[in-house]
């Protein structure tokens, strides 16, 4: 069976630009959660969406949005890009909205320069 | 305000011998909690999980232990392996359950 699986793996962007990163939960999943871990620190989240709705938001700015797909992949966008968002963006997918066990993707390794 | 908290950043063990990662937690409805292994450029893996009606969850060479009233739980793992040698997350959630609040983690080395 097919993990959760986000692309790309590795992207480089400059200040100001923008970004888009994908996610395709583990078939059967419709949850998806978003989180950014910078080097030395514990993933923080960043959004969660169930059944293509937001459900929850974590302390992130209006540059950061997403949105889920009828079929329960998911996108999330970071507009102006900052030096700071350079991170390791994770997606996790569970099966139903709340506390059950979160299973990551690899993720994406977001440089800004 | 971090709401959980590893404060060892790192341990090392002997290969066979007792691992215990320490997390502590401040948010007293926080009532589920899981414990991740990290390799790097990898996401993180579940390794075990606990609600709060328990104090203690097994599974093979992983044991975690809850203690409500301290806002603590540990994860031992016997015997330690080489290959147990990861970044160990503790995380928790409360009742809504869509935000899992992590801890920065612990470096786990097992010496051969």
């Amino acid at each position: 069976d097919a993990g959760v699986t986000q692309s790309p793996t590795h992207l480089i962007k400059t200040r100001g630009q923008q970004v888009t990163l994908r996610c395709s939960p583990i078939s059967g999943h419709k949850s998806v959660s978003w989180y950014q871990q910078v080097l030395g620190q514990g993933p923080q989240f960043i959004f969660q969406y169930y059944e293509k709705e937001e459900r929850g938001r974590g302390n992130f700015p209006d540059r950061f949005s997403a949105r889920q797909f009828p079929n329960y992949s998911s996108e999330l966008n970071v507009n102006a890009l900052l030096l700071g968002d350079s991170a390791l963006y994770l997606c996790a997918s569970s099966p139903g909205q709340s506390n059950e066990k979160l299973l990551f993707g690899s993720g994406t390794q977001l440089s800004v320069l | 305000d971090q709401q959980v908290k590893q404060n060892s950043p790192s341990l090392s063990v002997q290969e066979g011998r007792i691992s215990i990662l320490n997390c502590d937690y401040t948010n007293s409805m926080f009532d589920y909690f899981l414990w991740y292994k990290k390799y790097p450029a990898e996401g993180p893996t579940f390794l075990i999980s606990i609600s709060s009606i328990k104090d203690k969850n097994e599974d093979g060479r992983f044991t975690v232990f809850l203690n409500k009233s301290a806002k603590h739980l540990s994860l031992h793992i016997v015997p330690s392996q080489p290959g147990d040698s990861a970044v160990y997350f503790c995380a928790a959630t409360g009742w809504a359950g869509n935000q899992f609040y992590f801890g920065t983690g612990t470096s786990l080395t097992v010496i051969p």
